[in-house]
């Protein structure tokens, strides 16, 4: 049984286009997470959502737009991609409204050319 | 502003030799302080916690709060433990900063 779970595992799309990723978990967390690694290895968090509503929106392109479409859900739509986009993208989620434990998916690897 | 950093992005050690991974944090409030591994490839996962106060794979890491120092520590070095290891408070607010990584290798 996976905890946290993301497809597609890898993605490879040209500049311009749009894409989402998915993220579920069924864990029963009320928060849920996006971070963006990038090719440095930094980890910068993106978005936080909390029983299907936005907490955290970090200073991220409006290009990136999270939808919760309920609280073990969180999708990323990423419009007009660019090249600095690659990156691969985790999904996490927490149980104690972000004090907790973060369990992590596997990690969608983005690849714009 | 909440600020974490770990000195180290590169480090390299012998196997059986001790590892220290540092971790400095500026946060207001009492974070909770987490450390967190990534191997090659792979998801991170909790490495440890400190309210836990648990020795996991061997790690240990003590909250300094006058330092305000979150040091990972290791005393034998094993090849297994490459990977890349962040450190991560937290407050309320779900607010998770992670440093910015220190990349181990345990050379045989």
């Amino acid at each position: 049984d996976t905890a946290v779970s993301q497809t597609p595992k890898y993605l490879v799309t040209q500049m311009g286009n749009d894409k989402s990723i998915k993220c579920e978990q069924n864990l029963g967390h009320d928060t849920m997470y996006w971070y963006k690694q990038d090719s440095k290895k930094f980890l910068k968090i993106m978005f936080s959502y909390n029983n299907k509503e936005l907490i955290i929106n970090e200073t991220v392109p409006n290009r990136f737009s999270p939808k919760s479409p309920d609280k073990a859900h969180l999708n990323l739509h990423i419009n007009s991609l660019e090249l600095g986009d690659s990156a691969v993208y985790f999904c996490a989620s927490t149980l104690e409204g972000g004090r907790g434990e973060q369990y992590f998916g596997p990690g969608t690897r983005l690849t714009v050319t | 502003a909440q600020r974490v950093t770990q000195p180290e992005k590169l480090l390299s050690v012998f196997k059986g030799a001790p590892v220290e991974l540092k971790c400095n944090y500026s946060y207001s409030g009492s974070p909770e302080l987490f450390w967190y591994v990534q191997y090659s490839r792979q998801r991170l996962q909790l490495l440890l916690r400190h309210i836990s106060r648990e020795s996991i794979k061997g790690f240990t890491a003590d909250l300094n709060k006058g330092e305000t120092s979150f040091h990972l520590k290791k005393p034998f070095a094993q090849e297994e433990d490459s990977a890349m290891y962040y450190c991560a408070p937290s407050n309320t607010g779900n607010q998770f900063y992670f440093g910015t990584g220190t990349s181990l290798t345990v050379i045989p």
